[in-house]
């Protein structure tokens, strides 16, 4: 079991372009988490998704941003028209029931430049 | 708001001594705690998770202890080792899946 598989490690965007960052969870998890950690501050929750479904996107902007967990294939974040500011790691986690034996990933390192 | 605060946000401590990181939180309701090991460049792992009714668990060098009248916990590294050098933090989880994290506690241990 490879564990929590995120791709790209890092991600260099321009203003205005989009960013899609990729998480598989482990084998026999079915609930994604994706969190966001901006420079010398903790991670913060965006999204939680089961598969085909958002149970909770509360901690996402609404602009730009969306997520989603396919019957099939990885969990998707996307982010559209990226600006500076969403420069950040973007941690996914998994696990096989709700709130318990959380998984993280590495990471993904997004820079805007 | 539910909140957690770590400290101190960085120690520095030659290797084989031992040291202790504090978490308090406001959380609530109050489902869980827990410490992870976050290296430089990695996602955090978990060390210890704790309920309500838990005020001490240990994994291998790392004991955590949880006050949940108070609502603080700590760890305890003991003979650090040079790879215990990375970001330590407390994370507690309401009746929820949404976990609040602390800012962490960098650790460098020197030689």
């Amino acid at each position: 079991n490879a564990g929590v598989m995120q791709n790209p490690r890092h991600l260099v965007r321009r203003r205005g372009q989009e960013a899609r960052l990729r998480c598989s969870p482990m084998k026999g998890h079915s609930h994604v988490y994706w969190y966001r950690q901006l420079p010398e501050e903790g991670l913060k929750f965006m999204v939680y998704l089961q598969k085909e479904n958002i149970i909770d996107e509360s901690g996402m902007p609404k602009e730009r941003f969306s997520a989603e967990f396919p019957k099939e294939g990885p969990s998707i974040l996307r982010i559209q028209q990226v600006v500076r500011g969403d420069s950040a790691a973007y941690f996914c986690a998994s696990s096989p029931e709700r709130n318990y034996g959380y998984t993280f990933g590495s990471g993904t390192r997004l820079t805007v430049v | 708001k539910n909140q957690v605060e770590q400290s101190p946000q960085s120690l520095i401590i030659l290797e084989g001594k031992n040291c202790t990181l504090q978490c308090n939180y406001t959380v609530s309701p109050f489902s869980n705690l827990r410490w992870y090991k976050q290296d430089t460049g990695r996602g955090p792992v978990s060390l210890t998770i704790m309920t309500f009714s838990e005020n001490t668990k240990s994994n291998g060098r790392y004991t955590a202890t949880l006050d949940a009248d108070t609502k603080q916990s700590s760890l305890h590294i003991t003979a650090s080792q040079l790879s215990d050098s990375a970001s330590y933090i407390c994370v507690v989880s309401a009746n929820d899946y949404k976990l609040s994290f602390g800012a962490g506690t960098t650790v460098t241990v020197r030689a």
